[in-house]
């Protein structure tokens, strides 16, 4: 089955810094990959997805992330943070049956002024 | 509607209490999840209902949780003698199934505190 290690529990950058938040996935078949964002007392938000097109995945709010099947990783990353970037990020990996969405335990980022 | 809404927002309740979350998925979706979220941790996935077949409940973890949805409507998720491990943030989400990844839309959750 298919699974997802977010290798970070906590990451903490200063505003206008790089963010870099790590997942490592493992999946028997070509998987399809997201990244949500839970900001405190809200639901759940797609920030991007991939589903085997470009490697190099763009979001909302100038994030992106990378597909890369040589390490099995998709780590999201920022050039320049924001306040507003303070938030839980989820990685989610799922293949085959749409149902079976795995979640990471999460990474939870804050940003200093 | 024009979101995932989920009643309700907080609950409290004591232990061997019975409890019923509710969850109103964005009209036409055909596929709804319930996922629990326990403080700190990721979403432990529970159940998964996807038109008129059978539901995926193997997440449920224990026969005290049960949930049900009438069509492609209202979806209500009852915990029997409810537990403190029970104590968490579950989380609807609904989708329109179609070619290619889906993506969820999530409800802003109901926490519920277990005394």
């Amino acid at each position: 089955a298919q699974s997802v290690t977010q290798l970070d529990s906590h990451v903490s950058v200063s505003e206008g810094t790089p963010v870099l938040l790590r997942c490592n996935y493992s999946s028997s078949y070509s998987p399809s990959l997201f990244w949500y964002v839970q900001h405190p007392n809200k639901g759940l938000q797609l920030l991007l997805k991939y589903t085997s097109a470009a490697t190099l995945v763009k979001g909302i709010n100038g994030f992106e992330a990378e597909f890369k099947k040589s390490e099995t990783s998709f780590h999201l990353t920022k050039p320049s943070a924001h306040m507003s970037d303070a938030a839980e990020y989820f990685c989610v990996v799922t293949q085959g049956n749409n149902n079976d969405m795995r979640f990471g335990a999460g990474t939870r980022l804050t940003v200093k002024p | 509607g024009a979101g995932v809404s989920q009643s309700p927002s907080n609950k409290v309740t004591e232990k061997g209490k019975d409890v019923e979350l509710r969850c109103d998925p964005i009209s036409g979706h055909t596929a709804l999840y319930w996922y629990r979220q326990r403080l700190g941790q990721g979403l432990e996935f529970l159940i998964y209902f996807q038109g008129n077949s059978a539901p995926d409940k193997s997440g449920l973890p224990s026969d005290r949780f049960s949930a049900e949805r009438t069509g492609e409507s209202v979806s209500t998720l009852t915990i029997q003698r409810t537990q403190q491990e029970d104590s968490a943030v579950y989380l609807c989400a609904s989708s329109l199934v179609r070619g290619g990844a889906n993506v969820l839309t999530f409800g802003a959750g109901s926490r519920l505190t277990v005394l």
